[in-house]
C-alpha cells in the first residue's frame, strides 16, 4: 500500500519563525490533503492539493506529484499554530496518513 | 453549510462491553468513512460507507461494523470491547467521486476502555 512520510517528527519555534514542513509519498495519488489536529483533537482541512500550489493566508503548500513530494510553508507563526500538522494522501477509498509534524510555537 | 458532526464527544467503557458511535454528514456528502486515532499515532481508516453499503475496509476485525442510513448519517459499533480500542475515532464524509474528492472531518469521539 501506500507509504507517507512526514519530516521533521518535531519543531520547535519562536513566534514569528518561518517554517516548512515535509511529506513524501511512495506511490502516485489523486488526492492530498493537509491537517492541522489542535490540542482539542480536531483536525481541520488546510488544504486539498494534489498537485500545484495553494495559499491561504501565512499558509501555503505546493505538491510536485511527479517527485512525490508536498511542501507545507507556515509564515510568520503565532502560538495558535501550534498542533500537529498531518499529510493524507488517498488510496482508493480511504485516506492514508503520515505520523504527523508535532509544531510547537513559544511566544 | 452544516459540518460533519459526531456524538457522544466522549464515553468511558469496560471490557467487553459493546459501544455506537453516530456520524452525521456535511451537508450535500452522500459518503462516509470511519478513523481510528490512537494517542500519537495518525488516523487509520476503519471502513466506508456509500449507499448504504460498506465500500472498504481497513485491517480491523469483524467486530467493527457499520450502518449507513437514508439520510447518510451512519453508526460504527464496536463489539467485546478491549483496551486497545481506547482512541480517538473519527468520521469523515465526502461526495462519492472515486478518489479525487476531499474529506472533512468532525471532532471526533474519544473513547476510553478501563
Amino acid at each position: 500500500g501506500i507509504q507517507v512520510e512526514q519530516s521533521p517528527p518535531d519543531l520547535i519555534l519562536q513566534e514569528g519563525a518561518n517554517s516548512t514542513l515535509r511529506c513524501n509519498f511512495s506511490d502516485s495519488v489523486n488526492n492530498l490533503q493537509w491537517f492541522h489536529q489542535n490540542p482539542w483533537g480536531q483536525l481541520i482541512n488546510l488544504f486539498y492539493i494534489p498537485s500545484g500550489t495553494k495559499q491561504n493566508g501565512r499558509l501555503s503548500a505546493t505538491t510536485v506529484a511527479t517527485e512525490r513530494y508536498s511542501l507545507l510553508y507556515i509564515s510568520s507563526s503565532q502560538t495558535t499554530d501550534s498542533g500537529v500538522y498531518f499529510c493524507a494522501v488517498q488510496g482508493a477509498q480511504k485516506l492514508v496518513f503520515g505520523q504527523g509534524t508535532r509544531l510547537t510555537i513559544n511566544p | 453549510e452544516t459540518g460533519v458532526t459526531q456524538s457522544p464527544t466522549h464515553l468511558i467503557k469496560t471490557r467487553g462491553q459493546q459501544v455506537t458511535l453516530r456520524c452525521s454528514s456535511q451537508s450535500g456528502h452522500n459518503t462516509v468513512s470511519w478513523y481510528q486515532q490512537a494517542l500519537g499515532q495518525g488516523p487509520q481508516f476503519i471502513f466506508q460507507y456509500y449507499r448504504e453499503e460498506e465500500n472498504g475496509r481497513g485491517n480491523f476485525p469483524p467486530r467493527f461494523s457499520g450502518l449507513q442510513f437514508p439520510n447518510y448519517s451512519s453508526e460504527l459499533n464496536v463489539n467485546a470491547l478491549e483496551l486497545d480500542d481506547s482512541a480517538l475515532y473519527l468520521c469523515a464524509s465526502s461526495l462519492w467521486g472515486g478518489s479525487n474528492q476531499p474529506q472533512h472531518f468532525g471532532d471526533g469521539t474519544r473513547l476510553s476502555i478501563l
